[in-house]
């Protein structure tokens, strides 16, 4: 259980076009997901909180009107890299948290096998 | 703000031996504590984590120890094998939910 799908693995894109990135749980349901960004040799940075119905939340430096985020369901959250640039080429990340507590709330974080984005 | 330190960036072991890594938070609030190891490439993977009202905690060659009142904790391997060679990132996280993860440390253990 608790698995994370990521849509496309790998893209290429011209710079100046725009890239969509899916995010979904697969056998359990997720009010939040995480979108990260992670440079080759370097640690995962937040970008944002993902909230299904709401707006994401988003982490000081990260351009909203750049990185958009849809959460329209309780299983698929979406990251749309608009008018790409080749210093938006980076290894892209989402996580999960299953929305069921158990007497408590839950904290772990289920990832994504990434989305290799490179922009020419 | 937020941040998490991490200790050594690389650590180079040889095979049979321990390894230590460890970091230290500023978020006060803090109360999860998980340890990620992730292969070139691949998605972290949880392999233990703590929360805050425990001390200790030991899965086989694996233990995470915590010091709420020093804000630090620390990832121990022992029987180190060379298939545990890879990233070893921390996190810790509190009551905004997000993760904040350390800068990672290659770990490589050599045969």
């Amino acid at each position: 259980g608790a698995v994370v799908s990521q849509h496309p693995s790998r893209v290429i894109c011209k710079s100046g076009t725009s890239v969509k990135i899916e995010c979904r749980s697969l056998d359990f349901q997720a009010t939040t997901m995480f979108w990260y960004r992670q440079f080759p040799k370097k640690s995962l940075m937040l970008m944002a909180t993902s909230n299904e119905g709401s707006k994401a939340t988003y982490e000081q430096g990260v351009e909203k009107d750049k990185f958009l985020i849809n959460h329209a369901s309780l299983t698929l959250s979406t990251l749309t890299v608009t008018s790409a640039h080749p210093e938006d080429s980076s290894f892209y990340i989402c996580s999960a948290r299953d929305s069921r507590t158990s007497g408590g709330f839950t904290y772990e974080q289920y990832f994504g096998p990434g989305t290799r984005l490179t922009v020419t | 703000g937020e941040n998490v330190e991490q200790h050594p960036s690389t650590l180079s072991v040889q095979e049979g031996d321990s390894a230590v890594i460890k970091c230290t938070y500023s978020d006060s609030a803090s109360n999860y504590f998980p340890w990620y190891k992730q292969e070139l490439g691949k998605r972290p993977q949880l392999i233990i984590d703590i929360r805050s009202n425990v001390g200790e905690k030991k899965d086989q060659r694996i233990a995470v120890t915590l010091n709420k009142t020093a804000k630090h904790f620390s990832l121990h391997i022992t029987e180190t094998q060379p298939e545990d060679s890879a990233v070893y990132f921390c996190a810790n996280g509190g009551a905004t939910n997000k993760l904040i993860f350390g800068t990672g440390t290659l770990l490589a253990v050599q045969p």
